[in-house]
């Protein structure tokens, strides 16, 4: 079965520090997709980044990155020089492939971060 | 601003209500799809809409009832609903495949969501 697991329910950091979230995914499919997304207080629903199974370097837009590590099966991201207003809940998703095109993206549990001034 | 768009951002309603949700899509994709929300749980794919094809139906209870009128509009229709049915509910869409081969494959892009409390 296609897993998501995101192990930290809630982390702070100071601001202009670096932060790492943690994602690892679970999938037989050699083909997948992989994706985070930033959901503030609000509601909405971000997209940060993307990282393809077969891309050989690390996704990076500004200041995310992603670490992909194919053979550990984790893609977390890195956030450089956190400002108050990355305070928000992280979520790792993975786009299915299993089944046809549909689309489909499995979500993990979600991580909050909180960014201290 | 994501280009979704989706109305009420709150919503209360009775058990007994029958109520619609609404989203719009500025972005000329084909798909799109609905979300559930619930606290302390991943968000869970409800339905999946391809050129106003339903593609996906992840056993939703039939008291939700979705409508897909074109590629820009999709409706959730409500009606005898439960308390636990209170959460936030996502639409987003995506073009899928990529109108352009190479293209990284599928962003969904989010509305804001509708906070829905049934009592």
């Amino acid at each position: 079965a296609q897993k998501i697991t995101q192990t930290q329910p809630g982390m702070f950091v100071q601001e202009k520090e670096a932060v790492t979230l943690d994602c690892t995914y679970d999938t037989s499919d050699q083909s997948y997709g992989l994706f985070w997304y930033k959901q503030p207080s609000s509601g909405e629903m971000i997209f940060l980044i993307y990282q393809g199974s077969y891309d050989e370097q690390n996704a990076t837009e500004g200041r995310y990155s992603l670490n992909f590590q194919k053979a550990r099966k984790s893609a977390n991201l890195v956030i450089s020089a956190s400002q108050l207003g990355d305070s928000a809940m992280y979520f790792c998703a993975m786009r299915a492939t299993r089944g046809g095109n549909t689309g489909k993206l499995i979500f993990g549990q979600g991580t909050t971060l909180q960014v201290k001034p | 601003e994501t280009g979704v768009t989706q109305t009420p951002r709150h919503l209360v309603m009775g058990m007994t209500n029958k109520k619609s949700l609404k989203c719009e899509q500025h972005l000329g994709h084909n798909a799109m799809y609905w979300y559930k929300q619930s606290a302390k749980k991943p968000l869970e794919l409800m339905f999946v809409y391809n050129f106003k094809e339903q593609t996906e139906n992840n056993s939703v209870p039939s008291r939700f009832s979705p409508e897909c009128p074109n590629s820009s509009h999709l409706f959730l229709h409500l009606h005898t609903l439960q308390p636990e049915d209170s959460a936030l509910y996502l639409c987003a869409s995506s073009q899928d495949p990529p109108a352009t081969p190479g293209l990284r494959p599928n962003i969904q892009y989010f509305g804001a969501g509708t906070r829905l409390s049934v009592l």
